[in-house]
């Protein structure tokens, strides 16, 4: 089946540095890959669209010069948490659309727990 | 901003019984897709559901999209603790990039 995978699964960085999140599709090429942001017990909340070879496309209220994306392949994409705070220490989860065994979806990423101390 | 609105919220109820989430939109999808996450994990896919009115079943559990396909439902038989999770609906307005809409999700707790 689809595999998505991202790295690292925790961290944990002081305040003012970058942190970067690698999402990789380990079985399919994916065109688009999406990052999302989860409170606990919460539902995702939609951060960005990444499109590989273009720009993201952000959503309302998301920073993009914070939250930089890069789509170099169609196995990767990252997300660069730039200056971190304590704010913004959530689960980021990526998610990967593709064709894997002849279903079309969305494939989720383990998620990233990142902590801002 | 289409919506999803997704009931109940929190459900906490005891093994054996059984269960009726809801996803409901004012908004056409092209796909409606269910997912259960665990703490601590990406979500993983249940099911996808695409043409009006189908029904599809997961062992104890069964998918159904509405007609119009603007809804859907999920029902668990006999829930079991194994069940516990956050069940999220997702539904997709098609195109080439297949971004989804979350519902906010139902967090259900099944008690031994």
């Amino acid at each position: 089946g689809a595999v998505v995978s991202q790295h690292p699964s925790r961290v944990i960085c002081k305040s003012g540095t970058s942190v970067k999140i690698e999402c990789r599709s380990l079985d399919f090429q994916a065109t688009t890959m999406f990052w999302y942001r989860q409170f606990p017990k919460q539902s995702l909340m939609l951060m960005a669209t990444s499109n590989e070879g273009s720009k993201a496309t952000y959503e309302q209220g998301v920073e993009k010069d914070k939250f930089l994306i890069n789509h170099a392949s169609l196995t990767l994409s990252t997300l660069t948490v730039t200056s971190a705070h304590p704010e913004d220490s959530s689960f980021y989860i990526c998610s990967a659309s593709g064709m894997a065994s002849g279903k079309k979806a969305q494939y989720f990423g383990p998620g990233t727990r990142l902590t801002v101390t | 901003t289409q919506l999803l609105e997704q009931s109940p919220q929190f459900l906490s109820i005891q093994e054996g019984e059984n269960l009726t989430v809801y996803c409901n939109s004012s908004s056409v999808f092209s796909s409606l897709q269910w997912y259960r996450q665990e703490p601590g994990e990406g979500p993983v896919l249940l099911v996808t559901v695409v043409t009006g009115g189908e029904v599809k079943k997961l062992k104890r559990l069964t998918f159904q999209f509405g007609d119009a396909r603007k809804d859907s439902s999920l029902h668990i038989t006999a829930a079991q603790t194994g069940d516990t999770g956050l069940y999220l609906c997702a539904g997709a307005r098609g195109g080439s990039n297949y971004k989804l809409t979350f519902g906010k999700g139902t967090l259900l707790t099944v008690n031994p």
